[in-house]
């Protein structure tokens, strides 16, 4: 298993630019998670996906979206970059059985992600 | 304040010594999550745990609910430890697990 990819691993984007980040996980994970780290700060949720076709919002939504069409991708949209969207993100996914209780989460190796 | 709280934010070794990195939190949780970043930036799960002790290997995870405490050590560390390790609070909502994130605590070990 590749377990949680992430693409690219670096950008620079113009203010004003539009980006997709892609993550994918072959773990068959039903949650799938998106972060950003500043830095000295802790990881902040964006966005979080509990099944395909059900997407939520996080802390930290503004300026993004997310689509789930499928149970293995959950490409996070950056629209109008700005520079306080320089970050670090980070996807991640998590195995939640029906049942309730909570399984880790495993990440992806990240995007950096720097606007000018 | 922030809601998870981690002691100390950096912390430097030799090789060889005990190490302990604490986290403390203000809010009810339905289990703790401890993590590891990579210099090159990844991160790894390394515990969850809701209750009592878990070892792996050299690392060994405490949690005390009631004080609303938990502890991450090291034994023998080892220059390979170096990282950021983080825990993290799981808070459980109506429809998933949310994790609200210390902002770690840096290790460095030298030979």
């Amino acid at each position: 298993n590749a377990g949680v990819t992430q693409t690219p691993k670096f950008r620079i984007l113009k203010i004003g630019q539009s980006m997709t980040l892609q993550c994918t996980q072959d773990m068959n994970h039903n949650y799938m998670y998106w972060y950003r780290q500043d830095p000295g700060m802790g990881l902040k949720l964006i966005y979080y996906s509990v099944g395909a076709g059900i997407t939520d919002k996080g802390e930290v939504p503004n300026g993004y979206n997310v689509s789930r069409s499928t149970t293995e991708d959950f490409p996070l949209r950056l629209e109008l970059a700005a520079p306080s969207q320089t970050s670090v993100y980070f996807c991640a996914s998590s195995y939640a059985p029906l049942a309730g209780g909570f399984h880790e989460q495993y990440f992806g190796p990240g995007t950096r992600l720097t606007v000018t | 304040k922030n809601e998870v709280e981690q002691s100390p934010q950096n912390l430097t070794a030799q090789e060889g010594e005990f190490i302990t990195i604490n986290c403390s939190y203000s809010v009810g949780i339905s289990a703790l999550h401890w993590l590891q970043q990579h210099p090159g930036g990844g991160i790894v799960s390394l515990f969850m745990l809701s209750s009592g002790k878990k070892k792996h290997g050299r690392l060994i995870a405490t949690i005390n609910i009631q004080e609303k405490h938990s502890s991450l050590h090291i034994t023998a560390s080892h220059p390979r430890d170096s990282a950021v390790y983080i825990c993290a609070a799981v808070l459980q909502s109506y429809n998933t697990d949310k994790l609200i994130f210390g902002t770690g605590t840096r290790l460095q070990v030298f030979p």
